[in-house]
């Protein structure tokens, strides 16, 4: 089957970092998205990486590839109160040309 | 900032009514989806279109009915609403890319 499998809670301090682990299915993905859903709204991209790379950085998010483990993690730095949502990774595997979303992280940010 | 519109945002009827749920977008995108959410979080795919007159079943199996007469316009109907069908409903649309574009929900509750 096509899961990909996310822990379902996170709770870190505020100005801590947070670390948002995914496995996914497909090694043959050419991009991984995380998308980010806050209280009451759709879901919004966040980032994305391309499969050939091992990190992406833009400001406060890290993301992080593990091809051979088919691991992707995507870290907040300096974690804001304003980043308490839920992160969904998702995958287009070659079998479908469809979005695959994870199972989502509820990431609690408290101060 | 995505121009997609859901209405209504809140909706809570008797069972055995008829609704349609409306999705709009103003970005000319093709491919349209319908995302039924858990309140544990999990997104399925219920309903997509590639196209005006094209129309597919998800992977999550639905008694909703989807339309695409014109390429702006995505509704769901369901034709009589049961308290299973109580859940969040999210539009979204895309130029075919993994990246979508999400409309606020329908938060549908059935009495």
């Amino acid at each position: 089957g096509e899961d990909v499998e996310q822990s379902l809670f996170l709770s870190v301090r505020e100005g801590d970092s947070s670390v948002i682990n995914c496995t996914y299915t497909d090694s043959s993905s050419t991009y991984l998205y995380w998308y980010k859903q806050e209280p009451g709204a759709g879901l919004q991209l966040l980032t994305y990486i391309f499969s050939n790379m091992d990190m992406k950085q833009d400001q406060r998010l890290t993301v992080l590839l593990n091809k051979k483990d088919k691991h992707l993690s995507l870290r907040i730095a300096d974690t804001q109160t304003g980043d308490s949502a839920i992160y969904f990774c998702a995958e287009i595997p070659r079998s479908t040309d469809k979005l695959i979303f994870g199972t989502g992280t509820r990431l609690q940010v408290f101060p | 900032e995505a121009d997609i519109y859901q209405t209504p945002r809140y909706l809570v009827i008797g069972t055995g009514k008829k609704i349609t749920l409306e999705c709009s977008q103003t970005m000319g995108h093709d491919k349209m989806y319908w995302y039924q959410q858990d309140p544990g979080m999990e997104l399925h795919l219920i309903h997509y279109s590639y196209g005006v007159n094209s129309t597919e079943k998800g992977d999550l199996s639905s008694e909703s009915t989807v339309s695409r007469i014109r390429t702006e316009h995505f509704p769901l109907t369901l034709e009589s609403a049961r308290p299973s069908h109580t859940s969040q409903y999210l539009c979204a649309s895309s130029l075919g890319t993994g990246e979508l574009f999400f409309g606020e929900g329908s938060r549908l509750t059935v009495l």
